[in-house]
């Protein structure tokens, strides 16, 4: 079986400063980990992935995550944050057995106020 | 734009109603989704498909009848529906096979079901 944690329902930050949305996993396998990103009234965005390689992944609009195998996590990272960030953020994994199926968390709500 | 297509964008129907959800995906893509989204549950997987067959069925109600005449085309059968079945649903494709594996979403169709 396969899960994703994301901890924090809401993430409040300000304008320019760093911000960080949490996400752990348990997969039996190697995991494959992804980052969503949902705007309003509009389907999810891929962001960012780990598959093998560097646990530093970079993506889109200048978002980066860290993959710690020993913490199994995968946080979503941004050296500063701008008020276009906020929208609901989705972490997901599949284990690198199972075809098909990714299991996405809650989603956390990040809002960047001016 | 993501290359999925959803259609219509918004449908109201009644409970004795019978309807259809459509999506297409241009990316020449060998796998597609249906996700259920709403507010008690982010994200549910519905239905996987992977070279037009069928390799998942979570536990849906036979109300939903999904069906995939080829790997562009996904559609999403609806008949007596309830009212709480009024969410957003949203179709995805990927790349199965390669170390792609990240999903694209469409638009989604709002349901109310009255």
């Amino acid at each position: 079986a396969q899960s994703v944690a994301q901890p924090e329902d809401q993430v409040n930050v300000a304008e320019g400063n760093p911000l960080t949305v949490k996400c752990t996993y348990s997969v039996s396998g190697n995991p494959y980990l992804f980052w969503y990103v949902q705007y309003p009234n509009r389907g999810l965005q891929f962001l960012l992935k780990y598959i093998t390689g560097d646990n530093l992944v970079k993506g889109s609009y200048g978002f980066e995550a860290e993959f710690n195998k020993s913490q199994t996590s995968f946080h979503l990272k941004k050296p500063s944050a701008l008020v276009s960030d906020s929208a609901l953020y989705f972490c997901a994994v599949r284990d690198n057995t199972n075809a098909g199926k990714s299991t996405f968390g809650d989603g956390t709500t990040l809002t960047v106020k001016p | 734009e993501t290359g999925v297509t959803q259609t219509p964008r918004h449908l109201v129907m009644g409970m004795t109603n019978k309807k259809s959800l459509k999506c297409e995906q241009h990316l020449g893509h060998n796998a597609m989704y249906w996700y259920k989204q709403s507010a008690k549950k982010p994200l549910e997987l519905m239905f996987v498909y992977n070279f037009k067959e069928q390799t998942e069925n979570n536990s849906v109600p036979s109300r939903f009848s999904p069906e995939c005449p080829n790997s562009s085309h996904l559609f999403l059968h609806l008949h007596t529906l309830q009212p709480e079945d009024s969410a957003l649903y949203l179709c995805a494709s990927s790349q199965e096979g390669r170390k792609d594996y990240e999903q694209y979403f469409g638009p989604g169709t709002r349901l109310t079901v009255t």
